[in-house]
């Protein structure tokens, strides 16, 4: 069975400050492991995923994620936050079925 | 990119009446389709995993008579809350892979917020 561990319910940033968001994993095998964006009443747009080949995985939007095993960690970084990043975030692990983690609330202020 | 179109993106009904939705992969063929149910600042819960041709498979705690899936087509999955009642308005979002990449992400509609007065 996988499971995942989003472990901020919510973070704030101030625009044009670094982005981080948390998300562990627990998973038998080696999972694919994703980072999905949901703005409000929207469904999800695919930032990154990870599928077993390079550990640092980039994505849309200037957004990156490392893969690192002997952390069973995929965090989700960007450099510089801008307030269109503003939305709710989603880690998830994939042995065929996906399972979301419960989501980060991301905040941009001014 | 793929494209996932989902249909009503909104819809409100009284009681008792049965509402369906409808999930398309518009540029791609997909054998699997999922119908997620998300509560208001809550994850996605997977209810069901549709195949086309074949029955749905529903999770744990998710009423087979209440939420029927049909997945006639690679192109089209359907999803009718029978006899909707309050506790079922939520909002509903299908997702869909593509056959030949079966490691590839799925690919979500844009959600169907359905409330139930």
């Amino acid at each position: 069975a996988q499971s995942v561990t989003q472990l901020d319910s919510h973070v704030s940033v101030s625009e044009g400050t670094p982005v981080l968001l948390r998300c562990n994993y627990s998973s038998s095998y080696s999972p694919s492991l994703f980072w999905y964006v949901q703005h409000p009443n929207k469904g999800l747009q695919l930032l990154l995923k990870y599928t077993s080949a390079a550990t640092l995985v980039k994505g849309i939007n200037g957004f990156e994620a490392e893969f690192k095993k002997s952390e069973t960690s995929f965090h989700l970084t960007k450099p510089s936050a801008h307030m269109s990043d503003a939305a709710e975030y989603f880690c998830v692990v994939s042995l065929g079925d996906m399972r979301f983690g419960a989501g980060t609330r991301l905040t941009v202020k001014p | 990119g793929a494209v996932v179109s989902q249909h009503p993106s909104w819809v409100i009904c009284k009681s008792g009446t049965s509402v369906k939705i409808e999930c398309r992969s518009l540029d791609f063929q997909a054998t699997t389709m999922f119908w997620y149910r998300q509560f208001p600042k809550q994850s996605l819960m997977l209810m069901a995993t549709s195949n086309e041709g074949s029955k749905a498979t529903y999770e744990q705690g998710v009423e087979k008579d209440k939420f029927l899936i049909n997945h006639a087509s690679l192109t089209l999955s359907t999803l009718t809350v029978t006899s909707a009642h309050p506790e079922d308005s939520s909002f509903y979002i299908c997702s869909a892979t593509d056959r030949e990449w079966s490691n590839q992400p799925q690919h979500f509609g844009d959600g169907t917020r359905l409330s139930i007065l």
